[in-house]
């Protein structure tokens, strides 16, 4: 079956520095892949995504490319802030009836000032 | 703006006493889902609705049931919540037609206590 699997947190990092959460993934056929992001108390909201092969998304200075070599779609960012902190989830979606959702475990980002 | 809401955001209950959470949808989107979310783990997805057709997913307790009268509005409903039961409750929705994007949209999420 289909699978996510993302770098163990919490990460922590100081205020500029360069983010990256690694994710990869185990799916037959071309899935579409998502970054969302979920901040204390709140839902999920969508942070980027993309749908095929070498794709990149790209949303708030945040960047993944779908590397369907490596089954991977890492996120990066080039200078995180403290507002960054928050849990992202790593997901993949598969176009079928009812398109559902398989996600990581989630990793906690804490930004330092 | 379109957008998911639930209601309420924040839910206390009584061990045992029955709780119905919210969730509508401005986006007329055709498939809505409830998720159970403890300890910022991933969600776990309970059951969804493609419009009208409810499934659920085989490890989902039988304590947990769910309505949607029309495409705006679903329901979550905990016959008899248990200690256990306390968690993140998150509504999503997503749209199943041709020339669609496909990603699920989420909403604010409700948070139950159990007394």
């Amino acid at each position: 079956g289909d699978s996510v699997t993302q770098m163990e947190g919490p990460v922590t990092l100081s205020e500029e520095a360069f983010l990256t959460i690694n994710c990869t993934y185990t799916a037959t056929g071309y899935p579409s892949l998502f970054w969302y992001v979920q901040y204390p108390g709140e839902g999920l909201q969508l942070l980027l995504k993309a749908t095929k092969a070498d794709d990149k998304g790209s949303n708030k200075g945040f960047e993944a490319t779908y590397r369907k070599e490596t089954t991977s779609f890492h996120l990066e960012k080039g200078s995180v802030q403290v507002s960054d902190s928050a849990v992202y989830f790593c997901a993949l979606l598969r176009y079928n009836a009812g398109n559902m959702l398989t996600f990581g475990g989630g990793t906690r980002l804490m930004v330092k000032p | 703006d379109a957008m998911v809401i639930q209601n309420p955001r924040y839910q206390v209950t009584q061990f045992g006493k029955p709780v119905t959470l919210s969730c509508s949808q401005t986006l007329n989107h055709n498939v809505m889902y409830w998720y159970q979310q403890k300890s910022s783990q991933a969600p776990k997805l309970l059951f969804h609705y493609y419009d009208k057709d409810f499934n659920n997913e085989a490890d989902t307790p039988d304590n947990f049931q769910s309505r949607r009268p029309n495409t705006s509005f679903c329901f979550l409903d905990i016959r008899s919540p248990g200690l256990g039961d306390a968690a993140m409750y998150l509504c999503a929705t997503s749209i199943d037609r041709a020339s669609s994007s496909y990603e699920q949209y989420f909403g604010p999420g409700t948070r139950l206590t159990v007394t």
